[in-house]
C-alpha cells in the first residue's frame, strides 16, 4: 500500500460546479496536510495548509482533514476555467521529515 | 516578494553526459529542497538543506547525483553521468524554516536522449 493514494483522474466538470478532490493515507503519524495546485509547466503552488484534523476555508477553497479515517479533501466552490490544473495533496509528520505527495488529480473546468 | 528562481528551464542531453541545475531560494529562507518529479507522479524529495548543511539526502542517488549549497543561499544539483530514467522535472523549493510551508520554483525540465 502506498503511503498516500490520490485518484489521478482526469476529472472534468462544468463551470460553476462544486469539485471534490480526495487523498487517503496510511501513516497515522502525519499531522501536517497541504494542497498544491500545479499548472502545466509550472511548479506546485501552495493552496491550503492545515495542521491536524478539522476544516479550513479560504475563499472558494475548503480543506478538510479526518485523521480518524486517514482521509483529506479539498472542495472548490463555483469552479472556474482558471481552476483547471493538477491538484497535489502532500503531508508530513513534522517539519524535519519529508513531504509525501500524492500523484495528483488533473482537473478540467469546462466553460 | 520574489519567488524561487531556477535555471535553466529546459535541458536536453544525451545519456552519460553531465548536467547541472541552479536554484536561488526566496530571500531569507533557511531551508532548501530539491525534488524530482517524473511525469504523472508527485514530487519526490532528493535532498534537503538547512542553511548550508544537509538535513536529509536519503533518497539522493549518490553514485550519480550531487548537490551543494555554498554560503547557505544558492544551490546547485548535478547529475553525472545521466541515465535515461533521470528524465524528469527537477524542482527546487524553499521555506523560512523546516516546519513552514514550502514554496516551489517552476523547475528544470530534463530530457535524456
Amino acid at each position: 500500500q502506498k503511503e498516500v493514494e490520490q485518484d489521478p483522474g482526469p476529472l472534468s466538470v462544468p463551470e460553476g460546479a462544486i469539485v471534490s478532490l480526495n487523498c487517503t493515507y496510511s501513516n497515522s503519524a502525519f499531522q501536517y496536510f497541504m494542497w498544491y495546485r500545479q499548472y502545466s509547466r509550472k511548479g506546485p503552488e501552495l493552496l491550503m495548509y492545515t495542521y491536524s484534523s478539522g476544516n479550513k476555508e479560504d475563499g472558494r477553497f475548503t480543506a478538510q482533514v479526518d485523521k480518524s479515517s486517514k482521509y483529506i479533501s479539498l472542495f472548490i466552490r463555483d469552479s472556474q476555467p482558471s481552476d483547471s490544473a493538477t491538484y497535489l495533496c502532500a503531508m508530513t509528520s513534522s517539519g524535519n521529515t519529508p513531504l509525501v505527495f500524492g500523484k495528483g488529480t488533473r482537473l478540467s473546468v469546462i466553460a | 516578494e520574489a519567488g524561487v528562481a531556477q535555471s535553466p528551464r529546459y535541458k536536453i542531453i544525451e545519456k552519460r553526459q553531465s548536467v547541472a541545475f541552479w536554484c536561488n531560494p526566496i530571500s531569507g529562507h533557511a531551508t532548501l529542497y530539491w525534488y524530482q518529479q517524473i511525469l504523472g507522479q508527485g514530487p519526490k524529495l532528493l535532498i534537503q538543506f538547512q542553511n548550508n548543511g544537509v538535513v536529509d539526502d536519503s533518497q539522493l542517488p549518490k553514485d550519480r547525483f550531487s548537490a551543494e549549497r555554498l554560503k547557505g543561499v544558492d544551490s546547485t544539483l548535478k547529475i553525472q553521468p545521466a541515465k535515461l530514467e533521470d528524465s524528469a522535472v527537477y524542482l527546487c523549493a524553499s521555506s523560512l524554516v523546516t516546519d513552514q510551508p514550502q514554496h516551489f520554483g517552476d523547475g528544470t525540465r530534463l530530457s535524456i536522449l
